[in-house]
Formats: C-alpha cells, structure tokens, sequence
C-alpha cells in the first residue's frame, strides 16, 4: 500500500465551474504526478512536482493547474472547466524519483464536466 | 522522445506461460524499460524495470534484447487476476525532464480459464 489517497473519487460539475482534485500521501514522497486517461490515449502526464513549490509541465497541461504547498498534498484545479476535461484522473508518487521511476498509482478521480 | 509499440491486444490460457513483446527501436542508451499494468478500474500498477539485463521478480521477469530495441515481459503461468492492460514505457531521460513515465496505448491481456 502506497499510501495513496484520491479526493473526490467522482465528481459532477457544469462547464467554467472551478475543480480542485487533491492527492495525498502518507509517505513523504518527493516526487508526486497527475495523469489523465483518456479511452484511446492511455495515460498522459499534465503536470508532476519535484518538491515543495517545485513543480512542471506535463504533455497536456493547458487548462490545468497545480500546487504543492507541503509535502504530502499536491493539488490538481481546473479554473475553468471544459467538456474536454471530462476524464479519470490518477495521482501517481515516486519514492525513488527519477532515477529508476518506478510510479505508484492512487485508485484515480473519475471527472465528468456537463 | 522514444517510443513504444505493443500489440493492441493478445489472449493467453490460464496457468500457460504469456509473452507480451514491446519493441522501442529508437531507445537511447540511459532510457530504463518499465513495464506497468492496469486492471479494470484500478490505476495502474507498476510490475518491473529494467536497463539492460534480464530482471526477475515475483510477479513477471523481463527480457531485454541485446540491443536493447525490444523487450518481452514474461508471466510464468498467467491466472485470471492477470487480465488487465500491460504498459511498456521508456523513462524520458531527456531535457532534465528525469522524472516523468510517458505512456502509450498498452496491450490488453485477455485469460481464458
């Protein structure tokens, strides 16, 4: 168990609402991510945090934003909300960070935007 | 960045040994191999790594071709609970962007009992 904790697990929100995803760990990892998923595109990286304050664009960033202002949660928000932002979204850690890699996945925020 | 390519799905028979083959053609000399797997509504799971050498582990082992443009993860003898879509995917050593996996499509893993 990685420790991992996804909040909302499901969430409904109308288009140009703010959403705010948090992920959280128990585990004082460095290195945290979000991915979304998508059918048809796998996994895809929006943005991941090396640190506190330390974080960086993924492959599809655009409308999303994040913050780590402490160690154990990094927060996901869509200031605006898009239909095309209707996904299952996955916090990822990495105890090991870049070095090898190895992600470990929380149980993923299903999304729906009307 | 360099990528992967996976069948798009494959079936194997329970308690039968499975080879799911990934060729990274273009994979640079520091890229490390990560196989991942997803079951149904589960987020991914992460199942081996490797660079160079064969690796083994409890739940698979890999096998790296000598120049390193394919792999094959190995299930010994694959059970029902391993149904589930399987990711290759090579470290994106590029850039200083260390630290990210990027994924591809995967190859879904069908068991028949």
């Amino acid at each position: 168990d990685a420790g991992i904790t996804q909040s909302p697990r499901h969430k409904v929100t109308e288009t140009g609402t703010p959403v705010t995803l948090r992920c959280h760990q128990t585990e004082n990892h460095r290195y945290m991510y979000w991915y979304r998923q998508d059918p048809g595109h796998g996994l895809r990286l929006i943005h991941y945090s090396y640190g506190v304050k330390d974080t960086d664009k993924g492959e599809v960033s655009d409308g999303y934003s994040v913050s780590r202002s402490k160690t154990e949660d990094f927060l996901l928000t869509l200031e605006s909300a898009t239909s095309s932002q209707t996904s299952v979204y996955f916090c990822a850690i990495s105890p090991r960070g870049g070095t090898t890699g190895e992600l470990f996945f929380g149980e993923g925020s299903r999304l729906t935007v009307l | 960045d360099a990528k992967t390519t996976q069948p798009n799905s494959m079936e194997s028979n329970e308690e039968e040994p499975v080879h799911l083959p990934c060729n990274h053609s273009t994979i640079s000399g520091t890229d490390y191999i990560h196989w991942y797997r997803q079951l149904p509504s589960q987020g991914p799971e992460y199942v081996i790594h490797g660079l160079t050498s064969n690796v083994n582990n409890r739940m698979a082992s890999l096998a790296i071709a000598e120049d390193r443009k394919s792999s094959t993860l190995i299930l010994h003898r694959a059970t029902l609970r391993d149904a589930a879509v399987y990711y290759c995917i090579l470290r994106d050593n590029s850039g200083g962007s260390n630290y990210k996996l990027t994924f591809g499509k995967g190859t879904l893993l069908t068991v028949n009992p």
